[in-house]
């Protein structure tokens, strides 16, 4: 059964940035395209971008722009988001996630177990 | 995009059902038959519940459904049961590749 195992916490300062990692454990997830969530301490689920790591495309949601970047390793099965410029509201879980098969929009029905990034002077 | 618009808390005896709202508009949930529901337990990662409007994912009970009118869906749990006590979550496709989460309510079972 395929899993998303993502990449430990990270502790950063304002103004530099952070790379988490997202490993398919278990199968492939090179056709199916992989999304960024992340949660604020006491907010809600904000969507980042994704990619398809079969043809390399990725989106970004405009809050982002300019600030993140996804890529994919298709040889190892991971994928990598960078989120640049750090700020102390940047401090969340980031999760990685897959649609569920099937419906490329419909929902996300695979997640990694969430990798905690704090920004902190 | 501005997030979808959920009450922040909602309430149900055991047994009894509880619906949630889930209101966007034009763009996102108005325009497409891709809204989800995750449920969402602290420090555990979301689960989904409901795709595409009305779907269940194998594993997940009847008690949970679907629906949508115009640009506002809804959850609703029938048979509500304590282990249903969490933060439940709508999303929605939104256009040109981007998605759009609800800012989320807290179900509490009595």
């Amino acid at each position: 059964q395929v899993q998303l195992v993502q990449s430990g916490a990270e502790v950063r300062k304002p103004g530099s940035s952070v790379n988490v990692s997202c490993k398919a454990s278990g199968g492939s997830l090179n056709s199916y395209t992989i999304s960024w969530v992340r949660q604020a301490p006491g907010q809600g689920l904000e969507w980042m971008g994704r990619i398809f790591p079969m043809i390399g495309v990725t989106n970004y949601a405009q809050k982002f722009q300019g600030r993140v970047t996804i890529i994919a390793d298709k040889l190892t099965g991971s994928t990598y988001m960078e989120l640049s410029g750090l700020r102390y509201e940047d401090t969340a879980l980031y999760y990685c996630a897959r649609p569920i098969p099937g419906s490329g929009s419909g929902g996300f029905d695979l997640w990694g177990q969430g990798t905690m990034v704090t920004v902190s002077s | 995009q501005p997030a979808l618009t959920q009450p922040p808390s909602a309430s149900g005896s055991p047994g009894q059902s509880v619906s949630i709202s889930c209101t966007g508009g034009s763009s996102d949930v108005g325009a497409y038959n891709y809204v989800a529901w995750y449920q969402h337990h602290p420090g555990k990662a979301p689960k989904l519940i409901i795709y595409e409007v009305n779907k269940r994912p194998s594993g997940v009970p009847d008690r949970f459904s679907g629906s949508k009118s115009g640009s506002t869906a809804s959850l609703t749990v029938s048979g509500l049961q304590a282990e249903d006590e969490a933060d439940y979550y709508c999303s929605s496709y939104a256009g040109t590749n981007d998605y759009v989460f609800g800012t989320g309510t807290t179900v509490t079972v009595l």
